[in-house]
């Protein structure tokens, strides 16, 4: 167990829907950020909160939107899904911001979209 | 972040050390090198980092060059759940961690 949790594990979902998926970082930590991993792609940043706020996006939809909460967790919107939008998707959290500092990622959650 | 190159594969034998080397010769002072692996569809997993001097724990050793454009990832005594994607992060600071295509290691009996 990382320490970071995702939810839900599994989500299968038909096209047009909307998701949301969920993520908890490791106690102490501030930063969360979200990657996607399509079947055989690598791991495409999408986006980094640091303690609710935006600090980066990367290759992020604009029909993907996320939020860091006061208690640290962050969600991930996902809307109007294409079948392309099946993916794994990874949270990741670190203690604060600098290279310095390595992430911890959870076990991700697998979307399927049909 | 200055850009790295792996090589897309590699085998190695049950019980022997592995080395995974990573090129990244466009590398900056502040920049730290970052090892990471994923196992299957896993979320990757932290193994080691390191700025100038070679480092050391329980997974894994980082042998830095003196003119830090390359580094290798040993892991002394390969088993077969070291199977896996292993990347190679070059990151500086703020920046956000980037993954590229990584190596595959295969671990045979």
């Amino acid at each position: 167990d990382s320490g970071v949790t995702q939810t839900p594990k599994h989500l299968i979902t038909a096209t047009g829907q909307r998701v949301t998926l969920r993520c908890s970082p490791r106690s102490g930590d501030l930063s969360v950020y979200w990657y996607q991993q399509s079947l055989d792609q690598g791991l495409q940043f999408l986006i980094h909160y640091y303690n609710g706020e935006e600090r980066a996006k990367g290759n992020i939809l604009e029909r993907f939107s996320a939020q860091q909460f006061p208690d640290l967790h962050s969600e991930l919107n996902l809307s109007s899904l294409e079948l392309g939008d099946s993916a794994l998707y990874f949270c990741a959290s670190s203690v604060a911001l600098g290279s310095m500092y390595g992430y911890t990622f959870g076990s991700g959650t697998r979307l399927t979209v049909v | 972040d200055a850009k790295t190159t792996q090589p897309t594969s590699m085998d190695c034998a049950e019980g022997r050390a592995a080395n995974l080397p990573c090129n990244h010769s466009t590398i900056s002072g502040n920049e730290y090198v970052y090892w990471y692996r994923q196992i299957h569809s896993q979320g990757p997993q932290y193994i080691i980092h390191g700025l100038k001097n070679n480092e050391t724990n329980e997974m894994a050793s980082l042998i830095i060059t003196e003119d830090r454009k390359s580094s290798t990832l040993i892991l002394p005594h390969a088993t077969l759940r070291d199977t896996a994607v292993y990347y190679c992060i070059v990151r500086g600071e703020n920046n956000d961690m980037r993954f590229g295509a990584g190596t595959r290691l295969t671990v045979k009996p």
